[in-house]
């Protein structure tokens, strides 16, 4: 089984700051990796899918990259609306793995 | 885009069998994808509980596979995950999704408890 190991699990920013989050697959996933974010009481909301392709509707300001073990989600630019809980997930086989998560709060 | 709504009892009594089902609207799961559950308990991150492809190939998380069954429904165009044997750490807002990053249903909370 893909295990994925994300960092940090807290993360304390201002508006404005660039915040990276980094995601690390056990064996190797190609491209295969779902970034998400998920605010208090909702579903989480896919942001980048195939580790680097954003999502329709999804800012500018988030970017994904990496392939094969290690991955990042990038944001260039805090926003207030940013604030939240952000998972990766692997969907190289039928499985789909997430990341244990990562708070973005507020400094 | 589709649209996946979760249904079933909220509340399920300790050793009882959890079953929810998952209705896909706007897309045919005859059409492709792995269609999958995720959970996740109270203040707690997101855990895949398992998959089921529109041939009925299943794919469950080890931790879970011996009390989860995944089914699938093609003429109903619906999903159904049943957890037996449930105590108190089974209890959690269930999601269905699209695999490979599609759409989520709003999820719904499933409470184990006498």
């Amino acid at each position: 089984d893909i295990q994925m190991t994300q960092s940090p699990s807290t993360l304390s920013a201002s508006v404005g700051d660039r915040v990276t989050i980094t995601c690390r697959a056990s064996q190797s996933i190609s491209t295969w990796l779902a970034w998400f974010q998920q605010k208090p009481g909702k579903a989480p909301k896919v942001l980048i899918y195939k580790a680097s392709r954003l999502q329709s509707g999804v800012p500018s300001r988030f970017s994904g990259s990496g392939s094969e073990t290690e991955f990042t989600l990038t944001i260039s630019s805090l926003q207030p609306d940013d604030f939240a809980t952000y998972y990766c997930q692997q969907y190289n086989t039928s499985s789909g793995t997430f990341g244990q998560g990562t708070k973005l709060e507020i400094k | 885009q589709e649209q996946l709504q979760e249904s079933g009892p909220g509340l399920v009594k300790p050793s009882e069998t959890l079953s929810l089902t998952c209705t896909v609207s706007g897309y045919s799961i005859r059409s492709g994808y792995y269609w999958g559950w995720i959970r996740q308990p109270p203040g707690k991150g997101l855990e895949w509980i398992g998959s089921i492809y529109h041939s009925g190939s299943t794919d469950y998380n080890p931790s879970l596979k011996s009390r989860v069954t995944i089914s699938v429904d093609t003429s109903k165009n619906q999903f159904s995950l049943r957890l037996n044997s449930v105590t108190a750490a089974d209890t959690a807002v269930y999601y269905c999704a699209r695999a490979a990053a599609g759409s989520w249903g709003q999820g719904t909370l499933v409470t184990v408890s006498s």
